[in-house]
């Protein structure tokens, strides 16, 4: 079994509508990231949080939200979906330095 | 602030060395990370090293580091067409939050 998974996988949606990204992660990593990756972009930094109470922005959080339900499971979301927000975008999780990715989700806002 | 260069793009033969290059300008950075993107699926962790080597060297793979270019290098012995992917190299932020920078990603195409 994937130690960090990400559901849904792909997803289309619609200007203005409410998105939810999910991740579960059985690594017992207390860190726990989200990022986007756009062509030629890299990736970029949306939200970040080290324990179940800590929450941080990143580089490009604004249009976004997190949320930590459990030590497992950091859930982004996209209050308001636009179009320049379709990307591919990956949740990570680190004991200390390392990262470890899941296998993304590709979002599409039409 | 922080930055991370890499070329987009490199073409090798089947069985050639690849070498992939980055830049960057965070002289504190930590750790120093390369990652492999194959097509439609996640970052998969290669290899990194820590700020005070100079080499490591893992199979196939050779990282060098060069300290005072902040220049890194990933070089791939006997290039296989199951190599071809997108390559990333990374920095640890030096606020030590835990924070990676990323560069571009570096395209690498393996030619039979």
């Amino acid at each position: 079994d994937a130690d960090v998974t990400q559901t849904p996988r792909n997803r289309i949606t619609k200007t203005g509508k409410r998105i939810m990204l999910e991740c579960s992660q059985t690594k017992g990593h207390d860190r726990m990231y989200w990022y986007r990756q756009d062509p030629g972009l890299g990736l970029r930094l949306i939200y970040y949080s080290f324990d179940v109470k800590d929450i941080n922005k990143g580089e490009i959080s604004d249009g976004y939200s997190v949320s930590r339900q459990a030590q497992a499971k950091f859930s982004l979301s996209l209050e308001s979906a636009i179009p320049n927000q379709t990307a591919l975008y990956f949740c990570a999780t680190s004991y200390t330095d390392t990262q470890y990715f899941g296998p993304g989700t590709r979002l599409t806002v039409l | 602030g922080e930055d991370v260069e890499q070329s987009l793009f490199l073409s090798v033969r089947e069985g050639d060395s690849s070498v992939i290059n980055c830049t960057y300008t965070d002289s504190s950075s930590t750790y120093l990370y390369w990652y492999k993107q194959e097509p439609g699926a996640g970052l998969q962790l290669l290899t990194y090293i820590f700020s005070n080597m100079d080499m490591k060297q893992d199979q196939r793979l050779t990282v060098l580091l060069n300290k005072k270019d902040k220049h890194l290098s990933l070089r791939i012995a006997d290039t296989q067409t199951g190599d071809s992917a997108i390559y990333f190299c990374a920095e640890m932020s030096a606020s030590n939050t835990g924070k990676l920078i990323f560069g571009q990603g570096t395209t690498l195409q393996v030619k039979p």
